[in-house]
């Protein structure tokens, strides 16, 4: 079945400690980004990649990193992550670019950080 | 950043109504629109990716239409029934590059 699958689905953490929240598709897609979703801002972009070894920063870099070293995995990482980033958290992909393919989303990563 | 808005914000309607909503974005640097249908703990969904100025698309009783010179697209639902309750969701590219930028969205109850 084509899917992006993300993991954990839920995780709750301590200001500081690092984390990573993995992203996989098993599409062959080029395109891999992150969003955060939060109430009255909508889905905002955090990192996107065109291709493996290619990032970029979308509206919301700061406090992450991610990093794209085979096609199909786009872990997001968090550092040091503080309260206001607890969020829900999509990844997702596209056949090639971002701009003009529809984008398929995982099933979201609810982080809470305490 | 893209100022991508989405009105209403939220919409009741009775089961059988038709609706419609609107998507408003920059005219310029146009690339792309994307509409997504993203349900209750469910995670978005591609309904839509609309290029051409004009461009109307249909899937069932969802259509869409996309006038890229003035910087809005239309979704319309016909005769909406429960199972079309969902948050709508359009974006669309900053200045044709890979960053999307999606608006707040139209949240859409339907009553039976």
């Amino acid at each position: 079945e084509a899917q992006v699958t993300q993991n954990p689905r839920y995780l709750i953490t301590v200001t500081g400690k690092k984390l990573t929240v993995t992203c996989s598709q098993n599409m062959n897609h080029e395109y891999m980004s992150w969003y955060r979703q939060d109430p009255g801002l909508g889905l905002r972009q955090i990192y996107y990649s065109m291709n493996v070894e290619v990032t970029d920063k979308g509206d919301v870099p700061e406090g992450y990193k991610v990093s794209r070293k085979e096609k199909r995995n786009f872990p997001l990482i968090l550092e040091s992550p503080s309260p206001n980033q607890t969020s829900l958290y999509f990844c997702a992909s596209s056949l090639s670019e971002g701009r003009n393919n529809e984008q398929f989303f995982g099933p979201g990563t609810r982080l809470t950080v305490l | 950043i893209l100022n991508v808005e989405q009105s209403p914000q939220s919409l009741h309607v009775q089961e059988g109504d038709s609706t419609n909503f609107t998507c408003s974005f920059p005219s310029s640097n146009f690339y792309a629109l994307h509409w997504y249908r993203w349900e209750t703990a469910k995670s978005p969904e591609a309904l839509f990716v609309m290029t051409l100025n004009g461009d109307e698309k249909k899937k069932g009783r969802i259509s869409a239409t996309l006038n890229t010179k003035e910087g809005y697209s239309y979704l319309y639902i016909k005769g909406s029934q429960p199972e079309d309750s969902a948050t709508y969701l359009c974006a669309t590219p900053h200045n044709a590059g890979n960053m999307l930028t999606f608006g707040g969205g139209t949240r859409l109850m339907v009553k039976p």
